[in-house]
């Protein structure tokens, strides 16, 4: 019954690969996020989602792509891999406008992946 | 542009005792969220706590508490009664009223607890 559950939760692969991640939310938000944890722990936002649709995109390089096939579902795909792409993505979900006004986020446990 | 900045890289306390992690930021909006996450050895980000611009009561949460300073730009977390399990790295953030769309991060601090 996991909230935001992501995988896989670790991957390995060579440099020039191609690798998806793949987040799923069953909060019933309507609004997801992928977000890049560097190797300092710094978080930042790459891309969200409202009803599968983008809503940012902040200057990530065109071989990330997103893709969200409906409100619960939010996809990493990554074409031709570099070692600077190592690092751990989180996928998020939050209702973009709720009650509180907070529209607090949640997270999954983070996809570590290691570009050799 | 926000900016959230967190000026201690690690912090340590002694298990039972408080200690109290800074956080800043810089905005010229005046209604904006701040948000206290936990991040343990784990790696899932947990909300801690939050805060709402326009309240003037500091939020709490258990043996959490926020220090709220709005003037200043000020949003510090407290941990009381300090447990071996509050060991994590703690991100503050900011999320504006108007555009929700994202939540910008601090560097984060790593707390230690010692016993």
């Amino acid at each position: 019954d996991t909230a935001v559950s992501q995988t896989p939760k670790y991957l390995v692969t060579q440099m020039g690969n191609d690798k998806s991640i793949k987040c799923e939310q069953n909060l019933g938000h309507d609004t997801m996020y992928w977000y890049k944890q560097d190797s300092k722990k710094f978080l930042k936002i790459m891309f969200s989602y409202n009803n599968k649709e983008l809503i940012i995109n902040e200057t990530v390089p065109n071989r990330f792509s997103p893709k969200s096939p409906d409100k619960a579902h939010l996809n990493l795909h990554i074409n031709s891999l570099e070692l600077g792409d190592s690092a751990v993505y989180f996928c998020a979900s939050s209702h973009l406008f709720d009650s509180s006004g907070a529209n607090v986020l949640t997270f999954g446990a983070g996809s570590r992946l290691t570009v050799l | 542009a926000q900016t959230v900045t967190q000026s201690q890289p690690e912090m340590s306390v002694q298990e039972a005792e408080t200690v109290t992690l800074s956080c800043t930021y810089d905005t010229s909006e005046s209604d904006y969220y701040l948000f206290w996450y936990k991040q343990p050895p784990s790696r899932q980000m947990i909300l801690v706590i939050r805060q709402e611009a326009y309240k003037q009561q500091n939020a709490t949460e258990n043996r959490f508490s926020v220090n709220f300073q709005k003037a200043a730009k000020s949003f510090s977390l407290k941990i009381s009664d300090s447990q071996l399990g509050d060991a994590a790295m703690y991100f503050c953030a900011y999320r504006s009223a108007i555009n929700t769309d994202k939540l910008i991060f601090g560097t984060g601090t790593r707390l230690q607890v010692f016993p």
